[in-house]
């Protein structure tokens, strides 16, 4: 069974520019969350969707934001880059809402803005 | 204060030895406890689910101290291949937020 996917792998900007992330969750899954990896640091929550409802959101500026789709996938959206949103972003998926299930996470896309 | 701590290490063992990791959590909310593993730049993986009652996955041993806000993660006869940062994971009821404290490195060395 495929796991949850991310694209791309790697990614470089510049500072201002904007990026696209994109997440597949496992089949099944109707619940997609975003965190950002920081070097040295654990994952941060940054959003959660559920039923392409925002059911959660971290402390994370408005240059972040994201979507799902009909099909559950998902977009995360930065604009404005700055150098210090370099970082891993992980994608998890899981099968409900707000339940004790395991979320499992995607390969991440690796963001470096110069 | 941050909302989940661990001690970064690293923690050089040698194979065979017994590790522990303790880990503390601030918000008294939190319903769910993890240990998660993360090897050098890949994804985090669930090791074990962390219940009150203790709880054991072959050579991993887990415990939570609900009144002291603890979590720890024993390893025994560690192997080479347990090498990897070790991440300590709550969640509160409620949505699907995992908040993720920094992180302990293991090396284990032949």
């Amino acid at each position: 069974d495929a796991g949850v996917t991310q694209s791309p792998t790697h990614l470089i900007k510049t500072r201002g520019q904007h990026v696209t992330l994109r997440c597949s969750p496992i089949s099944g899954h109707k619940s997609v969350s975003w965190y950002q990896q920081v070097l040295g640091q654990g994952p941060q929550f940054i959003f959660q969707y559920y039923e392409k409802e925002e059911r959660g959101r971290g402390n994370f500026p408005d240059r972040f934001s994201a979507r799902q789709f009909p099909n559950y996938s998902s977009e995360l959206n930065v604009n404005a880059l700055l150098l210090g949103d370099s970082a891993l972003y992980l994608c998890a998926s899981s099968s409900s809402r707000t339940g004790t299930d395991t979320q499992y996470f995607g390969p991440g896309t690796r963001l470096t803005v110069l | 204060r941050k909302e989940v701590e661990q001690d970064p290490g690293p923690f050089n063992v040698p194979e065979g030895a017994t590790v522990a990791f303790n880990c503390t959590y601030s918000n008294s909310a939190s319903q769910s406890f993890f240990w998660y593993r993360q090897d050098c730049r890949k994804e985090p993986k669930l090791l074990m689910s962390v219940y009150s009652s203790g709880n054991e996955d072959g050579r991993f041993t887990a415990q939570l101290n609900r009144a002291s806000q603890y979590i720890s993660l024993l390893i025994r006869d560690s192997k080479l291949s347990d090498s990897a940062t070790y991440l300590c994971v709550v969640k509160s009821v409620g949505f699907q937020k995992l908040v993720f404290g920094t992180g302990t490195r293991l090396l284990v060395s032949p």
